[in-house]
């Protein structure tokens, strides 16, 4: 079963950039749409971007000037950077596969903090 | 501010039936297939709907949608408590380079 996991640093601070990784196991990250999704503590869904394994990308516009993604198909894993942090960029990150259906898959997500 | 609106909440009894609306604009819902989540406390979102109504399998048909022009609404038949959530909305919206969006999210308390 594949299985998403996210990982970087909980605890960024601000005008920094704001690097997560998600690592694809149980399956291959190959010839998929991969996205990243947040959401600030008690707030909805926001959609960042996602990465295709031959490096198409598509970004949200509101945030497409400080996003970059990136894909890794040889460790199987994708990455997202957020530059120019401030505290308004403090939420849960999932990383995930999404609009495919039944194969449609989450991360667990993780807690960014933007703080000095 | 999301392009997709939802009503903030909404509530019903056990075994009620219950609807989510969802409204946005032609270069989402209106060419566009839609997608709905469940969120419950602490976890990440469950997809219930694709394709405008497809449900993953292990979703009871409960669970249903209908979609009109721009709008597109979500159903919820024989009401349980463990429906309590989170519901979103979301769809691609097809202007400037193409992008995913997510409602605002209706808060349902049964």
């Amino acid at each position: 079963q594949v299985q998403l996991q996210e990982s970087g640093p909980g605890l960024v601070k601000p005008s920094e950039t704001l690097s997560l990784t998600c690592i694809v196991s149980g399956g291959s990250i190959s010839n998929y749409y991969w996205s990243w999704i947040r959401q600030p503590a008690g707030k909805g869904l926001e959609w960042l971007g996602r990465i295709h394994t031959s490096g198409s990308t598509n970004y949200n516009p509101s945030l497409k000037s400080r996003l970059t993604m990136s894909v890794d198909t040889s460790k199987n894993q994708f990455s997202l950077k957020l530059s120019s942090v401030t505290a308004a960029d403090t939420a849960l990150y999932y990383c995930a596969r999404v609009a495919y259906g039944d194969s449609e898959m989450w991360g667990q997500g993780t807690l960014v903090t933007v703080s000095s | 501010q999301s392009v997709l609106t939802q009503p903030p909440s909404a509530s019903g009894t056990p075994g009620q039936r219950v609807t989510i609306s969802c409204s946005g604009s032609s270069s989402n819902i209106g060419s566009n297939h839609v997608y709905w989540y469940q969120q419950l406390p602490g976890t990440a979102p469950k997809l219930l709907i694709y394709r405008n109504n497809q449900r993953p399998s292990g979703v009871p048909d409960r669970f249903s949608v209908s979609k009109s022009g721009t709008s597109a609404s979500l159903a919820i038949s024989g009401l349980r408590s463990e429906d309590e959530a989170d519901y979103y909305c979301a769809a691609w919206d097809d202007s400037l380079s193409g992008y995913f969006m997510f409602g605002g999210g209706t808060k349902l308390t049964v």
